[in-house]
């Protein structure tokens, strides 16, 4: 079956740049959330998406933001990156909004230099 | 924020059952509880879900009492292959604002 694909897999960037992550949900999913997993954390959501629209909203820095697009995949977009958002980004998507059950993806490990 | 608590850690033999304890004091009315378990390094895999009561499915079952303050995950005959951690993920919605949160995690050992 298929699954929540994210790209990329693998991103360095050194601070103050910047990056765009991408999360491409399962077919017929309507629902995106994002979360942040730093080195022996737990999953910390940052924000989600249903229908396009932002639903709810975490632990996002104001200088993340994210969006849904037309085809429901999503983009978060990351400015003025810091050494502390080194991190595994996961995104999940599951039908239907806050009831669904959430399938992650195999998450884009960033790392800030 | 209310912590949504878990173990640290439990050490089961191979065969046994295990069951895994998840606090969520703080639980939103109209929400279910969902059970993930993660290797290193990858995203949580879904196990199970439910809102009250048992749920079972073909790999775990989920005790969830009425009061849904808390909810155990029951993984029957444990193989070594299910060595990870555990996570319990609930909805909170303190002051209006909806947030998910995941518990603190449960590492499982599973030994020969």
């Amino acid at each position: 079956a298929a699954g929540v694909i994210q790209s990329p897999r693998h991103l360095i960037k050194e601070k103050r740049e910047t990056a765009t992550l991408k999360c491409y949900p399962i077919p017929r999913h309507d629902t995106v959330y994002w979360y942040q997993q730093g080195p022996g954390q737990d999953p910390q959501f940052l924000i989600s998406f249903y229908e396009k629209m932002q639903s709810d909203k975490g632990s996002i820095p104001d200088r993340f933001s994210a969006q849904q697009f037309s085809d429901y995949h999503s983009e978060l977009n990351m400015s003025s990156l810091e050494l502390g958002d080194s991190a595994l980004y996961f995104c999940a998507s599951s039908l239907g909004g806050r009831a669904g059950e959430q399938y992650f993806g195999p998450g884009t490990r960033l790392t800030v230099t | 924020l209310a912590k949504t608590t878990q173990p640290i850690s439990m050490d089961s033999y191979e065969g046994q059952e295990v069951n895994i304890t998840c606090s969520h004091n703080n639980i939103a009315t109209n929400d279910y509880i969902t059970w993930y378990q993660q290797f290193p390094s990858q995203g949580p895999r879904f196990i199970i879900q439910g809102y009250k009561t048992k749920v079972t499915n073909e790999v775990a079952s989920l005790f969830i009492p009425a009061d849904r303050k808390s909810s155990t995950l029951s993984l029957p005959r444990v193989s070594l292959s299910d060595t990870a951690v555990y996570y319990c993920l609930v909805g909170d919605n303190p002051s209006g604002t909806y947030k998910y949160i995941f518990g603190t995690g449960t590492r499982l050992k599973v030994l020969a």
